[in-house]
């Protein structure tokens, strides 16, 4: 299974709401990603998890708050957003983190398109 | 400077053509150069990646590395409609537990 799954593919909701994304992968990766991803621009990091532990975390507002709970599933939990936080959210996964020898090869889901009102 | 830098395109050439993308980049302790290709309203997927320098073939793909301009180049042989995409460049950073680095994109149309 070469697959990263994410849940749900469409997401509207208002900035008071509280929702969350999913995001599960069972090729054994000890890295999982998530990203967001802004029409005709690259993706952008937001966090990393290495072996179910928070490693990177690129100042994101705490309006976005991941969760790992387990090396297969991985939640970024939403509350209060904005509109500008409308984009297309992606889940990654990868062997290990990149850096030295390893390339970090990332699989990527289709991502969760988010819609803010 | 950004530490990658892709033209954006958009690029739109014949069918059968051949294509040529390109990235250069600042850091010359990068390693991994890989390419991305991300179909519309889908999530990138690795199409190649080479180590170092020099070139790597992939059926109608070929990554090329000049480590000495830090540039690196993908070229697509008789293009088809089908690699109608967005190419990111990537690469990971140095440091023992650092992000990848993406280009921009470029945005690419095969018209039949």
């Amino acid at each position: 299974d070469t697959e990263v799954i994410q849940t749900p593919k469409h997401l509207v909701m208002g900035m008071t709401n509280k929702k969350s994304l999913k995001c599960e992968q069972h090729m054994g990766h000890r890295a999982m990603y998530w990203y967001k991803q802004k029409a005709k621009k690259p993706p952008e990091l937001m966090f990393v998890y290495s072996y179910e532990k928070l490693s990177i975390n690129e100042s994101v507002p705490s309006r976005f708050s991941p969760e790992c709970p387990n090396s297969s599933l991985l939640n970024l939990h939403l509350h209060a957003l904005q509109p500008e936080d409308s984009a297309l959210y992606l889940c990654a996964s990868s062997w290990g983190l990149a850096g030295g020898t390893n390339t970090g090869e990332l699989f990527f889901g289709e991502g969760s398109r988010l819609t803010v009102l | 400077q950004k530490e990658v830098e892709q033209d954006p395109g958009p690029l739109s050439v014949p069918e059968g053509a051949i294509v040529s993308l390109n990235c250069t980049y600042s850091n010359s302790a990068f390693q991994y150069f890989m390419w991305y290709r991300q179909y519309s309203r889908k999530g990138p997927e690795l199409l190649m990646y080479t180590y170092s320098s020099g070139n790597k073939e992939d059926g109608r793909f070929t990554a090329q590395v000049d480590k000495s301009s830090k540039y690196i180049s993908l070229f697509i042989r008789d293009s088809q409609p089908s690699d109608s995409a967005t190419y990111l460049c990537a690469m990971p950073g140095y440091s023992s537990a650092s992000k990848i680095i993406f280009g921009s994109g470029t945005r690419l149309s095969i018209r039949p």
